[in-house]
């Protein structure tokens, strides 16, 4: 079955230290894959994805993620967490399902920083 | 900068009620979709629209019905309420294919509590 898995349901950080959420995934054919972010009473922004090419990719707000096709893993990452990164983190894949292509979704991260 | 609305922040209805969600899009773009979002689940599809007039059942369309009149606007419809619709229901739209990129935009979410 094509899935998404996020196995942590909170991650707890110091300011200033580095942060990753973890993801893994499975799912048929070339993965693209996403990572969203949730403000407290806010929708969903996108942040960064991978569809081909490098590795690493870079988003928005100093976030970036390495896409791992041998561990099917796609984590976020930050070298020095704000407090303002606090923040619900949901990952997703482009899966294709009853003829369409569809994302699923994870079940999202919450990523505490503490000051 | 791409804008999806959402027609209520929040909303409260009484079982049994019929219950209207509307969600505008200002970018033209083709799909809509519409998810519930409950902690620990994730998001889950519950519609999508890849034209005007045309839907497409998701993975949990049961008590839901759609409604896609216009290119930018997507209605959600609970024929009858029932308590375990109390959720977080959100609004997505993105462009077809390979016209656009992949990601999706989201509106801010409207919170449906059904007493």
């Amino acid at each position: 079955a094509q899935s998404v898995a996020q196995p942590e349901d909170q991650v707890n950080v110091a300011e200033g230290n580095p942060l990753t959420v973890k993801c893994t995934y499975s799912v048929s054919g070339n993965p693209y894959l996403f990572w969203y972010v949730q403000y407290p009473n806010r929708g969903l922004q996108f942040l960064l994805k991978y569809i081909t090419g490098d590795n690493l990719v870079k988003g928005s707000y100093g976030f970036e993620a390495e896409f791992n096709k041998s561990q099917t893993s796609f984590h976020l990452k930050k070298p020095s967490a704000l407090v303002s990164d606090s923040a619900l983190y949901f990952c997703a894949v482009r899966a294709y399902m009853d003829s369409n292509y569809q994302l699923i979704w994870g079940a999202g991260t919450k990523l505490i920083i503490k000051p | 900068d791409v804008k999806v609305t959402q027609s209520s922040r929040y909303l409260v209805k009484r079982t049994g009620e019929k219950v209207f969600l509307e969600c505008v899009q200002d970018m033209d773009h083709e799909n809509m979709f519409w998810y519930r979002q409950d902690p620990g689940l994730g998001l889950r599809l519950i519609y999508f629209s890849y034209d005007v007039k045309m839907k497409e059942k998701g993975d949990i369309p049961e008590g839901y019905s759609v409604s896609r009149e216009k290119k930018e606007r997507f209605s959600l419809i609970l024929e009858s309420a029932s308590t375990n619709q109390t959720s977080m229901y959100l609004c997505a739209s993105k462009l077809r294919g390979l016209a656009g990129s992949y990601e999706q935009y989201f509106g801010p979410g409207t919170r449906l509590t059904v007493t």
